[in-house]
C-alpha cells in the first residue's frame, strides 16, 4: 500500500471556523491532489501540486487554499468553513514518471460543517 | 474539456451474474483510461487500466477494453461475487497535461446479493 496518511480522519466544526486538513506521503511522489467526494458528483478536484511550492486550482477551488512546503506534506485549508463544504476529502499522489502516473489515494477525511 | 460519463446506479445483481458498467469519455488528446474501486469506508484503489486504443485492462476477473472508435471503456465481469460490492469509478488522464489531472465519472454503486 502507498504510504499516504490523512489527518484528521473525522472532524466536526462550525460555520465560519478555519479548518486545515493534512496529507502526508512517504513515497516521495511529485504530484499531490485534494479531491472532494459528494453523492451524485463523484470526485471533484479541488487543488493539486506538481512540486514544492507549485500548486494550481482544480474545478472546485473556491473557498479552499493549499500549501506545499515539503515534498511529503500537502495541506488543504478552508479559511471560513461553510455547510456546503461538508464532504469527504481525499488526498491522492502520483508519480507521472512511472508508467501511467496512477493515482494512489488516502483513506479520506470526513468533514462536517454545522 | 476532458470528461467521463458512466452509467447511473445503483446496480443490484445476484451472485454469479454478469456485470457490465458502461463508461464513455470525451478527450481532446490520447488519454489513459482507468477503473477505480472504492470499498465501504476506504479510499479509491486502482482496479485496472489501459493506456492506448485496443488495449485490454484486466484484474480480479474484471476486464475493460479501450475502444477509441466508440470512445468507451466498459467494465465487465463474467461472474460477480458478494465481495465485489463496492462503488466503481471510471477515470481518464492525459499525461501530456501539466498537472497529470484525472477526470472521474460520478461512480456506480454495485451490490451483489447471495
Amino acid at each position: 500500500d502507498a504510504g499516504i496518511t490523512q489527518s484528521p480522519r473525522h472532524k466536526v466544526t462550525e460555520t465560519g471556523t478555519p479548518v486545515t486538513l493534512r496529507c502526508h506521503q512517504t513515497e516521495n511522489h511529485r504530484y499531490m491532489y485534494w479531491y472532494r467526494q459528494d453523492p451524485g458528483h463523484g470526485l471533484r478536484l479541488i487543488h493539486y501540486s506538481y512540486g514544492v511550492k507549485d500548486t494550481d486550482k482544480g474545478e472546485v477551488s473556491d473557498g479552499y487554499s493549499v500549501s506545499r512546503s515539503k515534498t511529503e506534506d500537502f495541506l488543504l485549508t478552508l479559511e471560513s468553513a461553510t455547510s456546503s463544504q461538508t464532504s469527504v476529502y481525499f488526498c491522492a499522489i502520483s508519480e507521472r514518471a512511472t508508467n501511467t502516473g496512477e493515482l494512489f489515494f488516502g483513506e479520506g477525511s470526513r468533514l462536517t460543517v454545522l | 474539456g476532458d470528461s467521463v460519463t458512466q452509467m447511473e446506479g445503483p446496480v443490484t445483481l445476484s451472485e454469479e451474474a454478469f456485470l457490465t458498467i458502461n463508461c464513455t469519455y470525451t478527450a481532446t488528446g490520447y488519454p489513459s483510461l482507468f477503473w477505480y474501486v472504492q470499498y465501504p469506508g476506504e479510499g479509491l484503489q486502482l482496479l485496472l487500466k489501459a493506456t492506448k486504443a485496443d488495449d485490454k485492462g484486466s484484474n480480479k476477473g474484471f476486464e475493460a477494453t479501450y475502444r477509441k472508435e466508440t470512445t468507451s471503456f466498459h467494465l465487465e465481469k463474467g461472474s460477480v461475487q458478494v465481495s465485489d460490492s463496492a462503488v466503481y469509478f471510471c477515470a481518464l488522464s492525459d499525461l501530456r497535461n501539466t498537472g497529470n489531472q484525472f477526470y472521474f465519472g460520478t461512480g456506480t454503486s454495485l451490490t451483489v446479493i447471495p
